[in-house]
């Protein structure tokens, strides 16, 4: 089993609309959960942290549910501008574990 | 501008070359990671840095890869006998701290794209 897992999309859709993106982990001890956003052919840039009580920025929220280890992101009102890979990340340890990340696209 | 800096930004070489990758952290970040990015993939670990030490290189796939961060700050990655497997985005990231179990977030510089001939 990996230690990331996220379902790899491309999720297709239109803008405006609501999409959520699920990942699990494998590492119990993991103490540190994030969201990367990564365009093509650039870095992976912080999009948020993942705490246990779930928060919110904008349009974006994000859950943590230790007990099932599984961290979600949703995404409302969605914009041509939020497409791109969506990297769930955990943090067992000092190293960041990246899933492979699961691609959006918001088409007009 | 203060992030994270990485040259060369693209490096092409033959299989068989020497190859260096240098990243320059955000300054005052005394933690330093060097991951691996394949095509499809999400960036994978190499080694990371607290200060001048390897605090953990477990993820370097082999003895032809080896990294080091002489002063505390500039790092290096160095590949000798370059394989076509090891075409990949090379990316550095830096925080202020070990992120362990503080939750402090890793800054990436924008990546070396390395390709092996």
């Amino acid at each position: 089993r990996k230690e990331v897992e996220q379902d790899p999309g491309p999720f297709n859709v239109p803008e405006g609309a609501t999409v959520a993106f699920n990942c699990t982990y494998s590492n119990s001890a993991s103490q540190s959960f994030f969201w990367y956003r990564q365009d093509c052919r650039k870095e992976p840039k912080l999009l948020m942290s993942v705490y246990s009580s779930g928060n919110e920025d904008g349009r974006f929220t994000a859950q943590l549910n230790r007990a099932s280890q599984y961290i979600s992101l949703l995404i409302r009102d969605s914009k041509l501008s939020d497409s791109a890979t969506y990297l769930c990340v955990v943090n067992p340890g000092a190293p960041l574990v990246f899933g492979k990340g699961t691609r959006l696209s918001v088409i007009a | 501008g203060a992030g994270v800096s990485q040259t060369p930004s693209n490096k092409v070489t033959e299989k068989g070359k020497y190859v260096e990758l240098r990243c320059d952290p955000i300054s005052g970040h005394t933690a330093l990671y060097w991951y691996r990015q394949s095509l499809g993939q999400g960036p994978e670990f190499l080694i990371y840095f607290q200060g001048t030490g390897a605090a953990d290189d477990s993820g370097l796939p082999n003895d032809r890869f080896f990294a080091v961060r002489p002063e505390g700050s500039v790092s290096t990655l160095k590949i000798q006998r370059t394989e076509r497997g090891d075409s990949a985005v090379y990316l550095c990231a830096s925080s202020l701290n070990e992120t362990g179990h503080t939750n402090q977030p890793q800054h990436f510089g924008d990546g070396t794209r390395l390709s092996i001939l």
